[in-house]
């Protein structure tokens, strides 16, 4: 069965970097598009960034671009998202996630929370 | 940008009943929609995608319809286990893929 297990999550100070990863198993990764999508506490979802089965293509939201990377790991079925420049709005729970045949998400990990805080 | 706005807030059902849960996109989506069920500390779950195509096993209480910008979460005959938040999501063409801010379904 697909499984997605992220980690790299914690406490960072304002202005410092964070690299999450996220372990897939279960399904061809190489396959398939991935995404990183966040939930700041008590919040609704935000889609976070997106890179293609070949990481030829990525895309983000703007809040982030510039800040943010997506990148993969094929021969590791690993994803990652290394980050920048964090602020305190970066706070949230952090999910993988696996895109279906077109760009909804239909597996998920179970999270990794991010708390930026001095 | 494409935004996606969900109602009600939140919807109070008592089990065995039914909830009908709406979200409407600023512009055409086509069907390109998708409803998650999140329960407090977990994941989300896909429930629905292409607006009516049920996800893997997912009970067929749960029925999606609409097209264009007008879309319905339909949830027959309540149970326990349904209780919780759900999300809409668009993925037309290019991102932002946005979600809703979600519907909290409660016990009434």
């Amino acid at each position: 069965q697909v499984q997605l297990v992220e980690s790299g999550g914690g406490v960072v100070q304002p202005g410092r970097s964070l690299r999450l990863s996220c372990a897939a198993s279960g399904f061809t990764f190489s396959t398939y598009g991935m995404h990183w999508v966040r939930q700041a506490p008590g919040k609704g979802l935000e889609w976070v960034a997106v890179i293609s089965y070949d990481g030829d293509y990525e895309s983000y939201r703007g809040s982030v671009k510039g800040r943010f990377t997506i990148s993969r790991d094929n021969s590791k079925n690993t994803l990652f998202l290394q980050m920048n420049s964090l602020t305190a709005e970066d706070t949230a729970v952090y999910y993988c996630a696996k895109s279906g045949d077109f760009n909804y998400f239909d597996h998920w990990g179970q999270g990794t929370l991010v708390t930026v805080s001095s | 940008e494409i935004v996606m706005t969900q109602s009600p807030a939140t919807l109070s059902v008592s089990p065995g009943g039914g909830a009908t849960l709406s979200c409407r996109a600023s512009h055409s989506i086509s069907r390109n929609l998708a409803w998650y069920q999140q329960k407090p500390g977990q994941a989300p779950r896909l429930l629905i995608y292409g607006a009516s195509t049920r996800a893997t096993g997912i009970p067929a209480r749960f029925s999606g319809s609409g097209s264009g910008t007008e879309f319905t979460l339909t949830i027959s005959s309540l149970q326990s286990e349904d209780f919780a938040v759900y999300f809409c999501q668009h993925y037309n063409n290019w991102p932002p893929y946005a979600f809703g801010q979600g519907t909290k379904v409660e016990i009434k």
